[in-house]
């Protein structure tokens, strides 16, 4: 069985780094194909994809984010993390962790969502 | 960045009737087109892949058809627990959303 969950801050202050992590049990990321995205929707807004690891290190950022955002995985601890440097009142949103079940596919398995609102 | 157009934004019908939402891709993304299920406070939930797959436990009443830059989502006899927002994604060149089609009662 497949879970995936995300944690973190609550609540950021803007110029802040965020960091979050997405703890995922029933996969491995070393099995090929495999990879774990992060994706983020603003409240009452639609998804929006941010990044991607797969094969335990290979990476992919939304273009438009890539100079703020790193993900990295601790398979020892079947975790992923994202990381999104200064942090704006415009990245208020649930952000999710999903399972990639194949090179190529759909996210299939997600995780519940955690808000995260930036404020001073 | 491939662009994904959902219609109509909001899509009211009555329980029992059908209904069927549209996406459309600014390019072609051949049959790497997926659409979701939200309800508030939840994750989104795969329904259909390969724009017509039937994702595990989904039901025969949701069909998805189209391939290229047209889909369609059809539900066809719409039930109380169908009332939700639906979105489409296409996975051809890393993962872009539809704007979300919401469907309420009528």
């Amino acid at each position: 069985q497949i879970t995936l969950k995300e944690s973190g801050p609550t609540l950021v202050k803007p110029t802040q780094t965020l960091t979050l992590t997405c703890t995922f049990s029933g996969f491995s990321l070393s099995t090929s194909g495999v990879g774990v995205a992060w994706i983020r929707q603003p409240p009452g807004k639609a998804l929006e994809w941010l990044a991607l690891i797969y094969r335990n290190d290979d990476k992919l950022y939304r273009p438009s984010l890539k100079s703020r955002l790193t993900i990295t995985t601790d398979t020892s601890k079947s975790q992923v993390v994202l990381t999104m440097t200064n942090m704006d009142p415009v990245d208020t949103a649930t952000y999710f962790c999903a399972h990639r079940p194949t090179t190529g596919s759909h996210p299939d398995y997600w995780g519940q969502g955690t808000l995260v609102t930036v404020s001073s | 960045e491939i662009v994904m157009t959902q219609s109509p934004a909001t899509l009211s019908v009555s329980p029992g009737e059908r209904a069927t939402l549209s996406c459309r891709a600014s390019q072609s993304v051949s049959s790497n087109l997926a659409w979701y299920q939200q309800k508030p406070g939840q994750a989104p939930r795969l329904l259909i892949y390969g724009a017509s797959t039937r994702a595990t436990g989904i039901p025969a009443r949701f069909s998805g058809s189209g391939s290229g830059t047209e889909f369609t989502l059809t539900i066809s006899r719409l039930q109380s627990e169908d009332f939700a927002v639906y979105y489409c994604q296409q996975y051809t060149e890393w993962w872009t959303f539809g704007q979300g089609t919401k469907v309420e009662i009528k």
